[in-house]
């Protein structure tokens, strides 16, 4: 159980396109799902919580119109980096709430390595 | 962002030895979860902790909640190549539910 999917695993695309990425929850509802970016040999960096039903909270410095968030269903969340640049590339995580008595657990998806051209 | 500090960075360990690393912070958490990432993939939840004082055991692998809630603990016993790997803690306090990440053990395995 508890597990999180990510769509797509790898992408390449061009300076200024947008890119969508899909979080899914897929035996759990999930009203929260939070977005992370890590780098080379790097530690997890929250970018934003994304609530089912309402905005994204952003993390301070984080470009809420270049990261729209979407939170849509219970089950699923997606990413768009938009006008994507070089220094976007990176690797995007995702991860799940699960809430279960008083305990509240994260549940990782794969990830989504993204390269901008 | 915030981080809590792992200690050690990094190691290399012969293959059967045992493993000990561990976590702290200025804050005192509620709830302390272990991962462990591979390259290329997201992390995996090894352990969960809820109570100070707590002991939890998943195969070889055992995590401590630290009596001050401010430390946790993991310990890998007789270690085998496929514990290679980046281990993160991670803790979360009273009334938020987010959680904050360690900067990471790079776990090494001489075989």
């Amino acid at each position: 159980g508890a597990v999180v999917s990510q769509h797509p695993s790898r992408v390449i695309c061009k300076s200024g396109t947008s890119v969508k990425i899909e979080c899914r929850s897929l035996d759990f509802q999930a009203t929260t799902m939070f977005w992370y970016r890590q780098f080379p040999k790097q530690s997890l960096m929250l970018m934003a919580t994304s609530n089912e039903g309402s905005k994204a909270t952003y993390e301070q410095g984080v470009e809420k119109d270049k990261f729209l968030i979407n939170h849509a269903s219970l089950t699923l969340s997606t990413l768009t980096v938009t006008s994507a640049h070089p220094e976007d590339s990176s690797f995007y995580i995702c991860s799940a709430r699960l809430i279960s008595g008083r305990a509240y657990e994260q549940y990782f998806g794969p990830g989504t390595r993204l390269t901008v051209t | 962002g915030q981080q809590l500090n792992q200690s050690p960075q990094s190691m290399f360990i012969q293959e059967g030895e045992d493993v000990s690393m561990n976590c702290t912070s200025s804050s005192i958490f509620n709830t302390w979860l272990w991962y462990k990432q591979d390259p290329g993939e997201g992390p995996v939840l090894l352990i969960a902790l809820y109570k100070a004082g707590e002991l939890t055991s998943n195969g070889r692998l055992t995590a401590q909640f630290g009596i001050t809630r401010k430390d946790s603990f993991l310990n890998i016993s007789a270690s085998i190549p496929s514990d290679v790997g980046i281990y993160f803690c991670a803790g979360r306090t009273s009334g938020t539910y987010k959680y904050i990440f360690g900067t990471g053990t790079r776990l090494k395995v001489l075989a």
